[in-house]
């Protein structure tokens, strides 16, 4: 069993839909959870960033992190044509930068 | 800009051929890294870099060296690249350890 698993898609959602990205994990010593964003032919870029549980938001995103079920989310509103792209959930016991694991991703079309 | 910048982008080659991956940052980075990108595996560490001279072994570092003599480059070397390295290599750098990653745009990398 992979320490994260994320569903590789596709999912295609119309324009101005709510996306819901998932994650779950085995390892409860994680603590540091982020959501990379990465376009075709381009290196990923941290979108979101969370240590241990909760919730955070940045303008259209939302990331959440439930412990106790070791499950992670991202949830984008209205979402644009613009937002498709592959999402990476990452975490780490350590760090935001050292001995991440990431999940295989997930990719996103938004049809307009 | 900044950037950290990878090349080159495209890479074909013969098994045994010895070749080398360059990566460089201008952002001053302490931290510097090195993943593959495979399907279905998401991104592996191959090797990492806390500071000049100081290297690290990641998840997956069989086949692969690496030197850290500057800040801003860190190269990746395959002594006798093989075709299970076939794969698209991304770079990254971060302030620190607990800063976020900021990663190259790959090298995609067949071995015939």
């Amino acid at each position: 069993q992979k320490e994260v698993e994320q569903d590789p898609g596709p999912l295609s959602v119309p324009e101005g839909a709510i996306v819901s990205l998932n994650c779950t994990y085995s390892n409860s010593a994680f603590q540091y959870f982020m959501w990379y964003r990465q376009y075709s032919r381009k290196g990923p870029e941290l979108l979101m960033y969370t240590y241990s549980s909760g919730n955070k938001e940045d303008g259209r995103f939302t990331a959440q992190v439930d412990k106790s079920s070791k499950y992670i989310s991202l949830f984008i509103r209205d979402s644009q044509p613009s937002d498709s792209a592959t999402y990476l959930c990452a975490m780490s016991e350590y760090s935001s930068a050292s001995k991440i694991i990431f999940g295989s991703g997930t990719r996103l079309s938004i049809r307009p | 800009e900044a950037q950290v910048t990878q090349n080159p982008r495209y890479l074909i080659t013969v098994t045994g051929k010895k070749l080398t991956v360059t990566c460089s940052q201008n952002m001053n980075h302490e931290y510097m890294s090195w993943y593959r990108q495979d399907p279905g595996l998401g991104l592996r560490q191959i090797y990492y870099s806390m500071n000049v001279e100081v290297t690290d072994k990641g998840d997956v570092p069989e086949g692969y060296k690496v030197s850290r003599k500057e800040k801003r480059n860190f190269p990746l070397i395959l002594e006798s690249p093989s075709p299970n390295q076939t794969s698209l290599y991304f770079c990254a750098s971060s302030l620190s350890k607990n800063s976020p990653l900021h990663f190259g745009n790959g090298t995609r990398l067949t071995v015939t």
